[in-house]
């Protein structure tokens, strides 16, 4: 089964102060994705990559940066934090090969921005 | 516009009975994949199970089934004889074949199952 890691699990920061969240995969899928999930919303997606090197803004991208060192990581960036940022956090990662696309999903960075 | 929209926000039901949840899409690409995921109260999401645009027959997945209806844009998820485990969050989603290819998520429905 696949296996999609973030950290840190919780995460407090204060406004203005810079938060990376980090997600690893050790399935070499080539996709992987950044989502936050709040209510009312559903889950929207902020930033995703097609393999190392590579990253591309998603719905909403604005106040985040990403990065893709390697196949099995990829972080989050917020370099001025805002209260607004607050959520949970979900990355993903998947494959279309094989004809057995899904996605696979880590456990979730709640982070509070205060 | 909302891509994936699902209008029931919570459904209660009595275990061991079967439940309905509606999704409708909205696409303009001939080829697209629709997916069912489940969110557990530890916050976990699992996939379930997954219709392609092209295929006729409902996607069936232990006693997770599709309806998937094309013409109505709709792909409806039913849980047959429902246990208290299922009681979850249901997210549907779309992919589309063309564009940045993203996972377009519903905003999820809230199933309660009843002893």
């Amino acid at each position: 089964e696949a296996a999609v890691t973030q950290s840190p699990r919780n995460k407090v920061a204060v406004t203005g102060g810079k938060v990376t969240l980090s997600c690893n995969q050790t399935n070499n899928h080539n996709n992987m994705y950044w989502y936050r999930q709040d209510t009312g919303h559903g889950l929207r997606l902020i930033h995703y990559s097609y393999g190392a090197g590579s990253t591309e803004k998603g719905d909403i991208p604005d106040g985040y940066k990403a990065s893709r060192p390697s196949q099995e990581n990829f972080s989050l960036i917020l370099e001025l934090a805002t209260p607004s940022q607050t959520s949970v956090y979900f990355c993903a990662s998947g494959d279309r090969t094989g004809g057995n696309e899904r996605l696979f999903f880590g456990h979730g960075t709640k982070l509070s921005v205060l | 516009a909302q891509k994936v929209t699902q209008t029931q926000t919570s459904i209660s039901v009595v275990e061991k009975t079967t439940v309905t949840m509606d999704c409708v899409y909205e696409t303009r690409d001939s080829s697209y994949f629709l997916f069912w995921y489940k969110q557990t109260a530890s916050g976990e999401i699992v996939f379930l199970i997954r219709q392609d645009s092209y295929k006729k027959e409902n996607a069936t997945v232990g006693h997770y089934s599709l309806n998937f209806q094309k013409p109505k844009s709709s792909i409806g998820l039913i849980i047959t004889a429902t246990q208290i485990e299922d009681s979850a969050v249901y997210f549907c989603a779309m992919r589309e074949d063309t564009g940045y290819q993203n996972f377009y998520f519903g905003k999820g429905t809230s199933l309660t199952v009843i002893p």
